[in-house]
């Protein structure tokens, strides 16, 4: 069965500055997609970046980007330039390549901005 | 367009009761997930339909089940409640049940709370 951890419960960063979330992830499969959603106090969650696992180059979103290690199973999201509107719950997620879309979450991590 | 939307926003149940919520995804969008959110948890899944079909199903007793009718919405029940299942109900839908492109979006969720 497939696993997600994510064994930092809280982390905070000052506004401006960079910050890394960390996730790693366990599977059989060769082939898969890794995503970091976050979750504001609003309770929706949004897909903040994706990563396909054949793919080599890390994917980048503007501020956001990865560090996907595929042989260690590790899918970190770095946010560069914090803002305080980045202040929410982040989930790691892992879904396999084929029929069934479910995800697989993390237990997430509260992020806080500092003014 | 609207996103995905769920009703209600909150409900309050007492143990033994039946509950139903109901999802209506993005236009165009023919599969619908479900995920349990218990508090300082992630999301868990619970079933996907595709086409009216169930697709997937999660770890889940038999006390939940959910349908889509014809225009791809989708309602989740669940039977004899527990105090808990209280916990956040997500609903995400996406275009087809396997598109890299095309990711799940969800919905602000249904706060269900057992007494």
């Amino acid at each position: 069965a497939q696993t997600v951890t994510q064994s930092q419960p809280e982390m905070s960063v000052q506004e401006a500055e960079t910050v890394t979330l960390s996730c790693t992830y366990d599977t059989s499969e060769s082939d898969y997609y890794l995503f970091w959603y976050k979750q504001p106090p609003s309770r929706q969650m949004i897909l903040v970046i994706r990563q396909e696992a054949y793919k080599q180059q890390n994917a980048t979103e503007n501020r956001f980007s990865v560090n996907f290690q595929k042989a260690a199973k590790s899918f970190s999201l770095k946010i560069s330039d914090s803002q305080l509107g980045d202040a929410a719950m982040y989930f790691c997620a892992y879904r396999p390549k084929g029929a069934n879309s479910k995800l697989t979450f993390g237990k997430g991590i509260t992020l806080s901005v500092r003014p | 367009d609207a996103g995905v939307t769920q009703s209600p926003t909150h409900l309050i149940k007492t143990r033994g009761q039946h509950v139903t919520l109901r999802c209506s995804p993005i236009s165009g969008h023919k599969s619908v997930s479900w995920y349990q959110q218990v508090l300082g948890q992630g999301p868990q899944f619970i079933f996907q339909y595709y086409e009216k079909e169930e697709r997937g199903r999660g770890n889940f007793p038999d006390r939940f089940s959910a349908r889509q009718f014809p225009n791809y919405s989708s309602e989740l029940n669940v039977n004899a409640l527990l105090l808990g299942d209280s916990a956040l109900y997500l609903c995400a839908s996406s275009f087809s049940m396997d598109a890299y492109n095309q990711p799940q979006h969800f919905g602000d969720g249904t706060r269900l709370s057992i007494l």
